[in-house]
């Protein structure tokens, strides 16, 4: 079955202090990973997807197979990261729904 | 394109009412999902669709809840009798299929007295 697990429901850290927001999964064939990301006041929108191995923000992710992982990070927090990031998955299938974790509420403290 | 409508964007009822939110998705988009948002629970999927038709309604929480599709453009999440429980934040989403980027709408925050 899929799965999606975030463990910490909150995180806080300082401005320019490194960033990682845990995610890790369960399923058995090859996966798609997606975070999105939630600021104050505005729609739950996409910021990135393993498969275009891309920077957005600053944030990168790397799908790791071995440890069944897909954690999101940035070298240097900036107090506009603030908001809730969701880790998803969707499954190797067309008939695959994404699944999205319970979400995890960064607070960059200046 | 003005995205993924939603309405209304707030809602206070009484327990025991019924409770109609609505959802308009982006043109051209042939899925359709219903989440709920609460701060125990994170984002829950509660029901989703795929050319207008029901594919997995395991996370609709109770028979009190129920939604439909009547057409490519319109959706509908209706609970009836609403309880205080049911006070969380409702987002609809839609995509290309179900396996691509989801598009949210505003929510609907609602509140349950």
């Amino acid at each position: 079955a899929q799965r999606v697990t975030q463990p910490e429901k909150l995180l806080s850290v300082f401005k320019g202090a490194p960033v990682e927001l845990k995610c890790n999964y369960s399923y058995s064939g090859s996966p798609e990973l997606f975070w999105y990301v939630q600021y104050s006041r505005q729609r739950l929108q996409l910021l990135l997807r393993h498969i275009s191995r891309e920077s957005i923000k600053g944030f990168t992710a790397d799908l790791n197979k071995g440890e069944t992982s897909f954690h999101l990070k940035k070298p240097f927090a900036q107090e506009e990261d603030s908001a809730m990031y969701y880790c998803a998955l969707s499954g190797d299938s067309s008939a695959s729904k994404i699944i999205f974790g319970s979400g995890t509420r960064l607070s960059i403290r200046p | 394109d003005a995205g993924v409508i939603q309405s209304p964007r707030h809602e206070v009822t009484e327990m025991g009412q019924e409770v109609t939110l609505r959802c308009k998705p982006i043109s051209g988009h042939n899925s359709l999902f219903w989440y709920r948002q609460t701060m125990m629970r994170g984002l829950e999927l509660l029901i989703y669709f795929n050319n207008n038709v029901p594919i997995d309604d395991s996370g609709m929480p109770e028979d009190r809840f129920s939604a439909k599709m009547p057409n490519a453009s319109f959706s509908t999440l209706k609970i009836q009798p609403s309880e205080p429980r049911d006070s969380a934040v409702y987002f609809c989403a839609s995509s290309h299929g179900l396996h691509y980027e989801q598009y949210f709408g505003p929510g609907t925050r609602l509140t349950v007295t």
